[in-house]
């Protein structure tokens, strides 16, 4: 199956620092997506972004899918971004894949005032 | 709007007891989805349903079952729970395949 690598592991900031996470993925992809979990476990979808670029507020996130990553920029980080950064896929690579979704172990990210 | 929710959000379980989580969406998705959270991991897929009345097996669907009735519910019930189910439970649903999923808030489920 897909594998897809998330770096850094950990990433720890002072509030008001930009930060960049990686998203690498060894297969074609027909859905990418960046979720926050809170400190409390709940998932929040940041993007959906199988390619180009897109914006929200602080946050971008960037996908280049013929060479397989994306990238998720915050800018002038807050506390209340800590936590944990998925990026997750769906690749039709083996056949219909039906929105099945393989994550990455995630980035740790810890702002400090 | 409620999106996705799972019922129950926190459950303690004994060793050998079942019980059955609810996922219920009321965004008319097609597809929906059963996770599971350990620590330190990302997701992984436990089962999958296409459409009401469909079910089908993920990456780790050993030890569970489900069911989709309804169209809006995706079940998943755990018949012998083992500690090593203990974990996060998320469900998940989409439109279609190829679109943006929305998540449940999670269960977290201790088996003892």
């Amino acid at each position: 199956g897909i594998q897809v690598e998330q770096s850094p592991p950990d990433l720890i900031l002072q509030e008001g620092a930009n930060s960049t996470l990686r998203c690498n993925f060894s297969d074609s992809v027909n859905n990418l997506q960046w979720f926050h979990q809170n400190p409390w476990g709940q998932l929040i979808n940041l993007f959906y972004i199988p390619s180009g670029t897109k914006q929200n507020g602080r946050l971008s996130a960037t996908t280049v899918a013929t060479e397989r990553y994306s990238l998720l920029y915050i800018s002038s980080s807050q506390t209340t971004d800590s936590g944990v950064y998925f990026c997750a896929v769906d690749t039709n690579a083996g056949g219909t894949s039906y929105g099945k979704l393989t994550f990455g172990q995630g980035t740790i990210l810890t702002v400090h005032p | 709007n409620a999106g996705v929710t799972q019922t129950p959000k926190f459950r303690v379980l004994k060793t050998g007891q079942s019980m059955t989580l609810l996922c219920a969406q009321d965004m008319n998705h097609e597809y929906m989805y059963w996770y599971r959270q350990d620590p330190g991991m990302g997701l992984r897929l436990i089962h999958y349903s296409v459409g009401e009345g469909t079910t089908a097996k993920g990456e780790v669907p050993d030890g569970y079952n489900v069911s989709r009735l309804k169209k809006q519910n995706f079940l998943l019930g755990l018949e012998s729970a083992a500690p090593s189910q203990t974990s996060v439970y998320f469900c998940a649903s989409t439109g279609q395949a190829n679109t943006e999923a929305f998540f449940g808030q999670g269960t977290r489920l201790t088996v003892v």
